[in-house]
């Protein structure tokens, strides 16, 4: 069984820039659920994807958008980036939406906007 | 504005003893909570949770208090053990699988 796998793990933007996160999500799972961790912060959620919809968005500007492919793997974008999006974004995947369906995180993409 | 706050950053245990990290919420409404343990350079692993109709849920050394009056559960770690050093959050549902995390307690027992 392979776990949630995220790429890249580092990478650093300059302000104005576009990124994208790559998130696979684990095998069997249907949804995938991406979150924000500022430093000295807890988890922030940014918005879900299931069977390839978005299903539910956190408090985060429209730059922050997403993707779920057929597969279940996901992208996160965000345009015009800030200094404040400097943060560990964190992949989870679930086997659906339900409070029942545990989620099981990748080891994040810390990005530094300079 | 914070829907689940912890407020201690950080505590130093020492092996053996017990661990008590806290968290409160400003939600009556939510119906269950979770503790996930962070480990550096890791994502978040779920530990334990406890639905707003029970007032304890007991897995081995990790017990998780809930006290609704308050809007306040605890964990407690029983003896607590080095590889128990970890940041530690509590998070309670927006909706479904969807949460709010707190801000995180930082773990560390002494050897």
């Amino acid at each position: 069984e392979t776990g949630v796998t995220q790429s890249p793990t580092h990478l650093i933007k300059t302000r104005g820039q576009q990124v994208t996160l790559r998130c696979s999500s684990q095998s069997g799972h249907n949804t995938v659920s991406w979150y924000q961790q500022a430093l000295g912060q807890g988890p922030q959620f940014i918005f879900q994807y299931y069977r390839e919809e978005e299903n539910g968005r956190g408090n985060f500007p429209p730059r922050f958008s997403g993707l779920q492919f057929p597969n279940y793997s996901s992208e996160l974008n965000v345009n015009a980036l800030e200094l404040d999006d400097s943060a560990l974004y964190l992949c989870a995947s679930s086997l659906g939406t339900s409070f029942s369906g545990e989620l099981f995180f990748g080891e994040g993409s810390r990005l530094t906007v300079l | 504005d914070q829907q689940v706050k912890q407020n201690s950053p950080s505590l130093s245990v020492q092996e053996g003893r017990i661990s008590i990290l806290n968290c409160d919420y400003t939600n009556s409404m939510f119906d269950y909570f979770l503790w996930y343990k962070k480990y550096p350079a890791e994502g978040p692993t779920f530990l334990i949770s406890i639905s707003s109709i029970k007032d304890k849920n007991e897995d081995g050394r990790f017990t998780v208090f809930l006290n609704k009056s308050a809007k306040h559960l605890s964990l407690h770690i029983v003896p607590s053990q080095p590889g128990d050093s970890a940041v530690y959050f509590c998070a309670a549902p927006r909706t479904g699988n969807q949460f709010y995390f707190g801000t995180g307690t930082s773990l560390t027992v002494i050897p």
